[in-house]
């Protein structure tokens, strides 16, 4: 079973600049998850999808952060304009609904200079 | 205020030994736990959970146990591999009876396993 897909893997970009990031997650998990990892310190919440409604989007800085999940597959985040403290590993993850194992793909490591 | 509490940055320990990871939490309404390893430049992986309803759980070398009067639990690790050496993540989901939702992660422990 292939797991969760995360596109790139790695972008270093200037500040102001736009980026976006791609997931594909496990086939059939209605639920997947949007994680910000800075160094040093545990995954945090961005934003959560089931299928292609938001859940939870409370810790989603909105002024600049985007994400949707149209089809209620593959999910795409976008940071527009990025800062410095943007810098961090960003994780998708997705779980089957009801079930509190998630599932994570790489991650993209974003630098921002 | 962190609800996840790691409060040991790193462990070392030698090869064939027990390796004890431990982990504290604030927020009583939690009534699952789950253990996630992390090799560098890849995602945590699920390792072991726990509900709240029981004390303890084994998965072969690794045993998770709870203490839900102290708001403690610990993942022990017998014997100790040098491919375990990883960052071991605690973790809760911050919605409660159903035991899913975002996972309240806490800073992590790096444990580092000699030969």
């Amino acid at each position: 079973e292939a797991g969760v897909a995360q596109s790139p893997r790695y972008k270093i970009i200037e500040k102001r600049q736009s980026v976006a990031f791609w997931c594909n997650p496990i086939s059939g998990h209605a639920t997947l998850y949007w994680y910000q990892q800075i160094l040093g310190q545990g995954p945090k919440l961005l934003i959560q999808f089931q299928n292609n409604g938001v859940v939870d989007d409370s810790q989603l800085p909105k002024d600049r952060f985007s994400a949707e999940r149209l089809k209620g597959v593959d999910s795409t985040l976008k940071i527009q304009p990025a800062k410095l403290e943007d810098s961090a590993v960003y994780l998708c993850a997705s779980s089957l609904v009801g079930s509190p194992e998630q599932y994570f793909g790489p991650g993209t490591r974003l630098t921002v200079t | 205020d962190q609800q996840v509490k790691q409060n040991s940055p790193s462990l070392s320990v030698q090869e064939g030994r027990i390796s004890i990871l431990n982990c504290d939490y604030t927020n009583s309404m939690f009534d699952y736990f789950l253990w996630y390893k992390k090799y560098p430049a890849e995602g945590p992986t699920f390792l072991i959970s726990i509900s709240s309803i029981k004390d303890k759980n084994e998965d072969g070398r690794f045993t998770v146990f709870l203490n839900k009067s102290a708001k403690h639990l610990s993942l022990h690790i017998v014997p100790s591999q040098p491919g375990d050496s990883a960052v071991y993540f605690c973790a809760a989901p911050g919605q409660y009876g159903g035991s899913q939702g975002n996972l309240i992660f806490g800073k992590g422990t790096k444990l580092s396993v000699k030969p």
